[in-house]
């Protein structure tokens, strides 16, 4: 079973509009976090913003924020005022296990464009 | 503040032969890690370091791809006889032990012909 769903392979977004990318996930553990990273076309992961499982707060970083539903196990990302550079794929990954294994487990992604 | 580098960021090899590529983590940062990327996928883990010790290994990671970190810095991943199939963005993170976010490299981009 995937642990990281994205399901939408494409999205397109007005210039200045705010967009939402969808992110679910599957675990068992209690403690775990979540990431959104950015990779445009160099390739280059630029990591965007971070949600741990016991933070009661939805993260927020500049024009990014997490929508946080524990219960649904979802983490989609909100753009705000989108701007033509945001234009890239962007990823969702999840840690799990608090002292477990460090690595991340990533979706397939999201290809944004964003509209002139 | 210097980001995590990658060395080379291209590689175009022939099936067969042996590539190497090197990772400099963020400095002081203690853990380092190794993903591989296939077109239109997301990052696969391959391989994890804290300090020079290797705590984690994928199944990804054949017997023909070996990683070392040998003082707790720079890190290699070497691939040999390599195949097609190993064609990829080969990524390179790191992070410290009091902030798990990972920092990523610009990768080094494998063609093996």
């Amino acid at each position: 079973a995937q642990k990281i769903t994205q399901t939408q392979p494409g999205m397109f977004v007005q210039e200045k509009e705010a967009v939402t990318l969808d992110c679910t996930y599957d675990t068992s553990d209690q403690s775990y976090g979540l990431f959104w990273y950015k990779q445009p076309s160099s390739g280059e992961m630029i990591f965007l913003i971070y949600q741990g499982s016991y933070d009661e707060q939805n993260a927020t970083e500049g024009r990014y924020s997490l929508n946080f539903q524990k219960a649904r196990k979802s983490a989609n990302l909100v753009i705000s005022a989108s701007q033509l550079g945001d234009s890239a794929m962007y990823f969702c990954a999840m840690r799990e296990g608090e002292g477990g294994s460090e690595k991340l487990v990533f979706g397939k992604g999201t290809k944004l464009t964003v509209n002139p | 503040d210097t980001g995590v580098s990658q060395d080379p960021r291209h590689k175009i090899t022939k099936r067969g032969q042996n590539v190497t590529f090197r990772c400099d983590p963020i400095s002081e940062h203690n853990r380092l890690y190794w993903y591989r990327q296939t077109l239109g996928q997301g990052p696969e883990f391959l391989t994890y370091f804290q300090n020079e010790a290797q705590l984690e290994k994928s199944r990804l990671l054949s017997d023909r791809f070996s990683a070392e970190r040998p003082k707790g810095s720079f890190s290699t991943l070497e691939i040999q006889r390599t195949e097609q199939g190993d064609s990829a963005m080969y990524l390179c993170a790191s992070s410290s032990l009091q902030q798990e976010t990972q920092y990523f490299g610009p990768g080094t981009r494998l063609l093996v012909l």
